[in-house]
C-alpha cells in the first residue's frame, strides 16, 4: 500500500504567496524527503528530515515533521513562478523488511500564477 | 545537477520489440535504482542494485530486467515490450548506506517510453 500521500493533489496560487503541501504517511520511517519533479524530468532532492527532527530550513523552504500524527509539511515562501512543478514526499522506511528504496506520495502539483 | 544520464529520452516502439534503456552516473555511487511513473502518479521501484553484480526487485512487479556489471551503469531491458509497458522510466543513485549524503537519491531525466 502507498506509504506517503500528499495533498492537495493540486494548488493554484498567485506570485508572491507562500505555497503549503501536505504529507502523511503510515508506518515508521528513518527520513523523510521532499522533491521536485518539473515536468517531464527526473526528481531533484529538495530537503530532508530525519526522524528525530521537527523542522527544518533551506533557503525559501520549511519542513516541518510530526511523527505522532505521521505528517509532514513544506512550506515554500514568497513563491515564484519557477516554483511550478510537481512535489512529492519520500520515505526511508525502517521497517527492515520489504524492497530497499524510497517510497513516493503521488506528488502535489503547484502552479504559480505570474 | 546530478551527474546521471539516461537515454534515450523519448522512445516510441512497436509491440514485441526488445528494448533497453540505458542509464549511467559519474558520481561513483554504490546504489542504483529504477522506477516506474504513470502521468500525474507516484513513482514505484521496479529494481535496485547495491553494487556490481548485485539486482533486486523492487515493490512493484515488472516484466523488465536488469543488469550490474559495472558501477556507473545500470541498463533496464525489456525483451517484448508491449502497450502496458509505456510509462515514464526513472533512474536513480545513491551512495552506500552509512556513507556521507546517502540517505539522498540523484535521478536521471527520465525515459518516456511508448509502445504501440
Amino acid at each position: 500500500s502507498q506509504q506517503g500521500e500528499e495533498d492537495p493533489q493540486a494548488l493554484s496560487i498567485q506570485e508572491g504567496e507562500n505555497a503549503t503541501m501536505n504529507c502523511s504517511y503510515k508506518t515508521s520511517i528513518n527520513n523523510l524527503q521532499w522533491y521536485r519533479q518539473n515536468s517531464g524530468r527526473g526528481l531533484v532532492h529538495l530537503i530532508l528530515i530525519r526522524s528525530n527532527e521537527r523542522e527544518k530550513h533551506s533557503g525559501r523552504l520549511r519542513v516541518t515533521l510530526d511523527t505522532s500524527k505521521k505528517s509532514s509539511s513544506l512550506l515554500i515562501t514568497a513563491s515564484r513562478a519557477a516554483d511550478t512543478a510537481s512535489y512529492f514526499c519520500a520515505t526511508d522506511a525502517n521497517s527492515g523488511g520489504g524492497a530497499d528504496g524510497l517510497t513516493f506520495g503521488k506528488g502535489t502539483h503547484l502552479i504559480i500564477q505570474p | 545537477e546530478a551527474d546521471i544520464y539516461q537515454t534515450p529520452r523519448y522512445l516510441v516502439i512497436g509491440t514485441g520489440k526488445k528494448i533497453t534503456l540505458e542509464c549511467s552516473q559519474t558520481m561513483g555511487h554504490d546504489k542504483m535504482y529504477w522506477y516506474q511513473q504513470d502521468p500525474g502518479m507516484e513513482l514505484h521501484l521496479i529494481h535496485y542494485s547495491y553494487g556490481v553484480n548485485s539486482t533486486e526487485k523492487g515493490d512493484l512487479s515488472s516484466e523488465s530486467t536488469v543488469s550490474r556489471i559495472r558501477t556507473e551503469h545500470f541498463p533496464l531491458t525489456l525483451e517484448s515490450a508491449r502497450p502496458s509497458h509505456t510509462s515514464q522510466y526513472l533512474c536513480a543513485s545513491s551512495a552506500l548506506a552509512g556513507g556521507p549524503g546517502s540517505d539522498t537519491q540523484y535521478f536521471g531525466p527520465g525515459t518516456r517510453l511508448t509502445v504501440l
